[in-house]
């Protein structure tokens, strides 16, 4: 059973493209949650999906973030015209159920901005 | 050796001794606990986790200890190795949002030979 795949593992974009950041869940789990981690800081919760549902999107930017998770396939992270401060360690974790609990990481995309 | 977690985040010790890393969390209302060890370039990786109503939880040569009094956590390294050396993160849930983790800041832990 794999765990949680990300791709891409790096990802380098300028300043106003667009990053797109995906999540592959483990087999058999339907929630998937979004953190960002800064160097040398703690992760910080962005979004919490169920399939085709956005459950908590509370520690999201609103503008330039958006997040979903199809039906079918990956959970996408997209962030729009990106920034320098966007530069940072974007983690995926999933669990079978919800509750945070069982809550299993990806290897993370680390994204930079130049 | 010991930490003092968010005033302390680098804590050194002698291969074979035990490690003390310290964690207050934010949330008196938090109900379920977890550390995580993170080492460079990777994803956490679950060490243990405590519910609210324990003050005490064992694994293999892990212990965390909770004092909701105080709002402390903290994770004992037994017989510490050199593959322990990484990242430690505290994590806390409350049953109250949707279940995400909040994470503390972090400890860095360096295993000397």
């Amino acid at each position: 059973n794999a765990g949680v795949m990300q791709n891409p593992r790096h990802l380098v974009r300028r300043r106003g493209q667009e990053a797109r950041l995906r999540c592959s869940p483990m087999k058999g789990h339907s929630h998937v949650y979004w953190y960002r981690q800064l160097p040398e800081e703690g992760l910080k919760f962005m979004v919490y999906l169920q399939k085709e549902n956005i459950i908590d999107e509370s520690g999201m930017p609103k503008e330039r973030f958006s997040a979903e998770f199809p039906k079918e396939g990956p959970s996408i992270l997209r962030i729009q015209q990106v920034v320098r401060g966007d530069s940072a360690a974007y983690f995926c974790a999933s669990s079978p159920r919800g509750g945070g609990t069982e809550a299993f990481f990806g290897q993370g995309t680390r994204l930079t901005v130049v | 050796g010991e930490s003092v977690g968010l005033h302390l985040p680098t804590l050194s010790v002698q291969e074979g001794d035990n490690s003390i890393i310290n964690c207050a969390y934010s949330n008196s209302a938090s109900d379920y606990f977890i550390w995580y060890k993170q080492e460079s370039g990777k994803g956490p990786q679950f060490i243990i986790d405590i519910r609210s109503n324990m003050d005490k939880r064992q694994g293999q040569r892990v212990t965390v200890l909770l004092n909701k009094t105080v709002k402390h956590l903290s994770l004992q390294i037994a017989a510490t190795q050199p593959g322990d050396s990484a990242v430690y993160f505290c994590a806390e849930i409350f049953s109250g949002s949707a279940r995400q983790l909040t994470f503390g800041s972090g400890t860095q832990l360096t295993v000397l030979p």
